[in-house]
């Protein structure tokens, strides 16, 4: 069974752009969650989707965005780039059609801003 | 009340020793209480986790205990091994809402 994958693996923008992360989540799994891990605040959620609406969303200005397909897979969108976004960005996947239940990682995508 | 606080931030362990992470919550609805591992260039891990109806779970080297009324619960790695470095991240949820804490980056000296 296939896990979680995120392309690109590495990322490198410049202050302004914008840029888009993908994720494909395990077969079966509805639900596809995002965060950013930076060493000072470690993981933070940003948003979650499930049956392609957002559910939940975490405290991240409107530039970071996301959506999902039919198919689950769900990508995010980071626009007019700044410093701070660099980051490792993280997406899991997991069942989850109601309650909490065991989420998978994907290796992440870590976007350098310069 | 969303905090989960994670201690301490950095931990060296001798091969062969315990090594001990804690973390504390505020919210009481939290019923689910799982801990992640993190190697470099990986994403996290679930490693073992725990209900609030069980005082302590243990699978093999990493045992989980859990202090309801002190809204505290913590990760203890017996014979701690090199290969166990990496980086812990506890976690607190009810129903769709997860909370991390902030990690621990554990270092096994060989």
């Amino acid at each position: 069974k296939a896990g979680v994958t995120q392309t690109p693996r590495y990322l490198i923008k410049t202050r302004g752009q914008q840029v888009t992360l993908s994720c494909s989540p395990i077969s079966g799994h509805r639900s596809v969650s995002w965060y950013q891990q930076t060493p000072g605040q470690g993981l933070q959620f940003l948003f979650e989707y499930f049956s392609e609406t957002q559910r939940n969303k975490g405290n991240f200005p409107g530039r970071f965005s996301g959506r999902q397909f039919s198919n689950s897979r769900s990508e995010m969108n980071v626009s007019t780039l700044e410093l701070g976004d660099s980051a490792l960005y993280l997406c899991a996947s997991s069942l989850r059609d109601s309650g909490w239940t065991e989420a998978f990682f994907g290796q992440g995508t870590r976007l350098t801003v310069v | 009340q969303q905090q989960v606080k994670q201690s301490p931030q950095s931990l060296i362990v001798q091969k062969g020793g315990i090594s001990i992470i804690n973390c504390a919550y505020e919210n009481t609805a939290f019923d689910y209480f799982p801990w992640y591992q993190q190697f470099p260039g990986k994403g996290p891990a679930l490693l073992i986790a725990i209900r609030p109806d069980v005082s302590e779970k243990k699978e093999g080297r990493f045992t989980i205990s859990f202090n309801k009324s002190a809204k505290q619960f913590s990760l203890h790695i017996m014979d701690s091994q090199p290969g166990d470095s990496a980086t812990y991240f506890c976690a607190a949820s009810k129903g769709d809402k997860i909370i991390f804490g902030k990690g621990t980056r554990l270092h096994i000296l060989p």
